[in-house]
């Protein structure tokens, strides 16, 4: 069975304060991991998609990164406009899994 | 453009109502979803349609009846609702089969009284 764990389950930065979020996940057969960031009541917003190990994803002030085992999203110099939810979700064959996400809130 | 519209935004409904919840995209996708969310919970996977078919139904009750009457639309059509169906309902979508890269919708936040 698929599986993906986040962590920490919360994380509370000061402005300009940079870090890292963690998915570690095992599958059968990768599609793909992606990150998602969502914003209270809101549908979750696609970030990037990884595909094999080694590969690395930017935006703006986020960067994406893949192992064999993990996954981490690292913010540089975070802005309060970044405090959101990010979820991590793996793609196996016919299936699609998330993790329970990481809250972000960033402070100014 | 990966946008997946939802509507309505927000609904409440009786028990004894009938309501329905739309979703679209124009991006060629053969994939959609409906997914349902509680606070500060994941996404949780009710149905997938794939190619305007049904392949996934994750054992959902008969209240909840998804239709997709064509490769842009889906419709979930709610009846007999209980208040714990009260949740985020959100719709994806995807070009590949489930696993592969998908977009979602604002959601549609469901409220049974």
């Amino acid at each position: 069975e698929d599986q993906v764990t986040q962590s920490p389950e919360a994380l509370r930065l000061q402005e300009g304060e940079s870090s890292s979020l963690n998915c570690s996940y095992t599958v059968s057969g990768l599609r793909g991991l992606f990150w998602y960031r969502q914003d209270p009541g809101k549908g979750p917003e696609f970030l990037f998609t990884l595909y094999s190990a080694g590969e690395e994803k930017e935006k703006e002030r986020l960067k994406a990164t893949l192992t064999k085992k993990e996954s981490f999203l690292h913010i540089t110099a975070p802005k309060p406009e970044d405090s959101a939810t990010y979820l991590c979700a793996v793609g196996g064959y016919s299936t699609l899994t998330f993790g329970k996400g990481t809250m972000l809130l960033v402070s100014p | 453009d990966t946008e997946v519209t939802q509507t309505p935004k927000h609904l409440v409904m009786g028990m004894t109502n009938k309501k329905s919840l739309k979703c679209e995209q124009h991006m060629g996708h053969r994939a959609m979803y409906w997914y349902k969310q509680k606070a500060k919970k994941p996404p949780e996977l009710m149905f997938v349609y794939s190619y305007e078919k049904l392949s996934i139904n994750e054992s959902v009750p008969s209240r909840f009846s998804p239709e997709c009457p064509n490769s842009s639309l889906l419709n979930l059509h709610l009846h007999a609702l209980q208040p714990e169906d009260s949740a985020l309902y959100l719709c994806a979508s995807s070009q590949g089969v489930i696993g592969t890269e998908a977009f979602f919708g604002q959601g549609t936040r469901l409220t049974v009284v």
